[in-house]
């Protein structure tokens, strides 16, 4: 059984098209994130959900929209694509919230390549 | 700002011998650390965690240092196997703050 996953594994897309990627997680975890690695494989993260609670929003460009519907999901839509949006997307979830000792775990990834 | 730094090149190591991997950190309390392993293509996966107050910690072939005086830990394989080739993430973690991982460092077990 797949702990952590996400769709589509690769998105490959236009500059100004708007995208989604989905994120689920089985394992009853009360935290969920999105983090972006970029080329240079810096791992950063993005947002982070507490049973359905936005909790950490990073410095992101608003075009970028998280939403939790329930503890188990964690979508990610991008409006108004942009050539330095492309990256590998992972979600990742933890029992409890950021800050404490609570390992998490990543789905596969999502690579996005802008065109 | 707060700053993490990890072995900046790849590391080769022998098949068979201890592999040693190092994160440095400034501007930080870490109250908690966690190492993870990255395959290419892949999510990373969580391997260990040690707390400010343990100077040690063991997994089978694994072992973490954390050494809050000099802003530093050490990541140990012993007996490496080429499947332990990967790269390996430190994130120090302050208490109530968000995860922050290192850039990590690539370690290739050579056969």
């Amino acid at each position: 059984d797949t702990a952590v996953s996400q769709t589509p594994k690769y998105l490959v897309t236009q500059m100004g098209n708007d995208k989604s990627i989905k994120c689920e997680q089985n394992l009853g975890h009360d935290t969920m994130y999105w983090y972006k690695q970029d080329s240079k494989k810096f791992l950063k993260i993005m947002f982070s959900y507490n049973n359905k609670e936005l909790i950490i929003n990073e410095t992101v460009p608003n075009r970028f929209s998280p939403k939790s519907p329930d503890k188990a999901h964690l979508n990610l839509h991008i409006n108004s694509l942009e050539l330095g949006d492309s990256a590998v997307y992972f979600c990742a979830s933890s029992q409890g919230p950021s800050g404490a000792a609570y390992e998490q775990y990543f789905g596969p990834g999502t690579r996005l390549t802008v065109t | 700002s707060q700053k993490i730094e990890q072995n900046s090149e790849a590391l080769n190591i022998q098949e068979g011998k201890t592999a040693t991997l190092t994160c440095n950190y400034t501007n930080y309390s870490p109250a908690y650390l966690q190492w993870y392993r990255q395959d290419p293509g892949r999510g990373p996966v969580f391997l260990l965690l040690i707390r400010e107050n343990e100077k040690e910690k063991r997994k089978e072939r694994l072992k973490v240092t954390f050494d809050t005086t000099l802003k530093q830990s050490l990541f140990h394989i012993t007996a490496s196997q080429p499947a332990d080739s990967a790269t390996y993430l430190c994130a120090p973690i302050e208490a109530g703050d968000k995860i922050i991982f290192g850039k990590g460092t690539r370690l290739h077990i050579l056969p």
